[in-house]
């Protein structure tokens, strides 16, 4: 069974820190490649990041690119998210999301989330 | 970036009536559309694919049509466990979703 689970969410200052982990299991983890989607509160989908299985191709959306990076570990099936310079607007649940195998952005798996809120 | 919407906001349907669901693409995505459902306090779970291939484990009373910019996603009898918000998503380009559609029960 395909497990994705999420932590360190939580509470930061505006400006802070934070690096979000997936554990990832019941699947081959580096052969897939891996997304982070996240929902603010009463809200739709947002795409965040991406990353190749190897991790030789990343990708971000406008909104966080030059303060989230998106990395891997595959020994540890392990994707993670840090972020900084962090905003009231990025309050929301963070989703770890795995791409079906042999497509493109088609994600068919995802995490049960972790909440991060931004608040002073 | 392509712009996903969806109609209705919200849907109400009676158990064991038929829902059909809208989702247009501000470009087209060919056949790259997904459909997904989330129930309140839940991971989003996909649906369909392609426009119209159910994943695994979907009930055939869920289907899926439409290609280009228009797209369906049609619960041909209500269920309970089926109430939930519907999400369209595209991957033909970098991915994203619709606002969703609030299927409750009228």
């Amino acid at each position: 069974e395909v497990q994705l689970v999420e932590s360190g969410g939580g509470l930061v200052k505006p400006g802070g820190s934070l690096r979000l982990s997936c554990a990832a299991s019941g699947f081959t983890f580096s052969s897939y490649s891996m997304n982070w989607v996240r929902q603010a509160p009463g809200k739709g989908l947002e795409w965040v990041s991406s990353i190749s299985s190897s991790s030789s191709y990343i990708y971000y959306a406008d909104s966080v690119k030059g303060r989230f990076t998106i990395s891997r570990d595959n020994a540890k099936n392990s994707l993670y998210l840090q972020m900084n310079s962090l905003r009231a607007e990025d309050t929301a649940v963070y989703y770890c999301a795995r791409v079906k195998s042999g497509w493109t952005n088609l994600i068919d798996y995802w995490g049960q989330g972790t909440l991060v809120t931004v608040s002073s | 970036e392509i712009v996903m919407t969806q109609s209705p906001a919200t849907l109400s349907v009676s158990p064991g009536e038929r829902a059909t669901l809208s989702c247009r693409a501000s470009q087209s995505v060919s056949s790259n559309l997904a459909w997904y459902q989330q129930k309140p306090g839940q991971a989003p779970r996909l649906l369909i694919y392609g426009a119209s291939t159910r994943a695994t484990g979907i009930p055939a009373r869920f289907s899926g049509s439409g290609s280009g910019t228009e797209f369906t996603l049609t619960i041909s009898s209500l269920q309970s466990e089926d109430f939930a918000v519907y999400y369209c998503q595209q991957y033909n380009n970098w991915p994203t979703f619709g606002p969703g559609t609030k299927v409750d029960i009228k």
